[in-house]
């Protein structure tokens, strides 16, 4: 399968702990999207990365959230000292260069207890 | 802030019936628009885009959307659906020449009964 990966796919975790997801994109793509669905919302974005270059936060990215794409290639979404409102699935999209279509992995459903 | 607003969280239909899901959105430039689809169980995809050219837009199985400008808005139609097209739908907006985030609604759930 050549499509966007995201793992793990399912995370419980208690409040207060830190937690990582990673997102590997199709091959080709040079842009990398991480966006956040809460139920019965569309997704919401959260960050925006060209190659390694992180150019775009959305405000709902606080302090305690940090994402990273060292290589350019895959990219790592972490939440510090988590809490229930962060409860929700996570999803990463990829594209390439110019006006081009997002495709996106099956997300990474987090559950803060 | 652009958004986007989608006019019915739910949908029922029986199979055969036509489809019409609404979006409007609010920006004032140059927009590009999606529809995209979740079935049950999988990932968004792709039902089809505007960017420029012809505002009415035909996607896969079926699905075509008009842009209408003076409306802001850009409508997901079908003329007949059918059990399998049992999914969410997700309109979607990107400023034309922006960092490309694209700025979601917050879905229709169209169940088709057979």
């Amino acid at each position: 399968d050549t499509g966007v990966s995201q793992n793990p796919r399912h995370k419980i975790t208690k409040r207060g702990q830190n937690v990582t997801f990673r997102c590997d994109p199709i091959s080709e793509h040079n842009r990398l999207y991480w966006y956040r669905q809460t139920l019965g919302q569309g997704p919401e974005f959260l960050t925006y990365f060209q190659n390694e270059a992180q150019l775009e936060k959305s405000r709902l990215l606080s302090d305690r959230f940090s994402a990273e794409r060292p290589k350019g290639s895959f990219s790592t979404l972490e939440i510090q000292r988590t809490e229930q409102g962060d409860s929700a699935m996570y999803l990463c999209a990829s594209s390439s260069a110019g006006e081009s279509e997002q495709f996106f992995g099956p997300g990474t459903r987090l559950t803060v207890l | 802030a652009q958004s986007v607003s989608q006019h019915n969280h739910h949908v029922i239909l029986s199979e055969a019936a036509s489809l019409e899901l609404g979006c409007n959105y609010s920006y004032g430039g140059t927009v590009n628009l999606f529809w995209y689809v979740q079935y049950p169980g999988q990932h968004l995809q792709l039902l089809l885009k505007y960017f420029s050219g012809d505002p009415l837009v035909k996607g896969i199985k079926g699905f075509e959307a008009e842009f209408i400008k003076s409306k802001f808005s850009f409508n997901l139609r079908k003329p007949s659906v059918q059990w399998s097209d049992t999914a969410e739908y997700f309109c979607a907006v990107r400023s034309s020449g922006g960092y490309n985030k694209l700025i979601f609604g917050a879905g229709t759930r169209l169940a088709v009964h057979p």
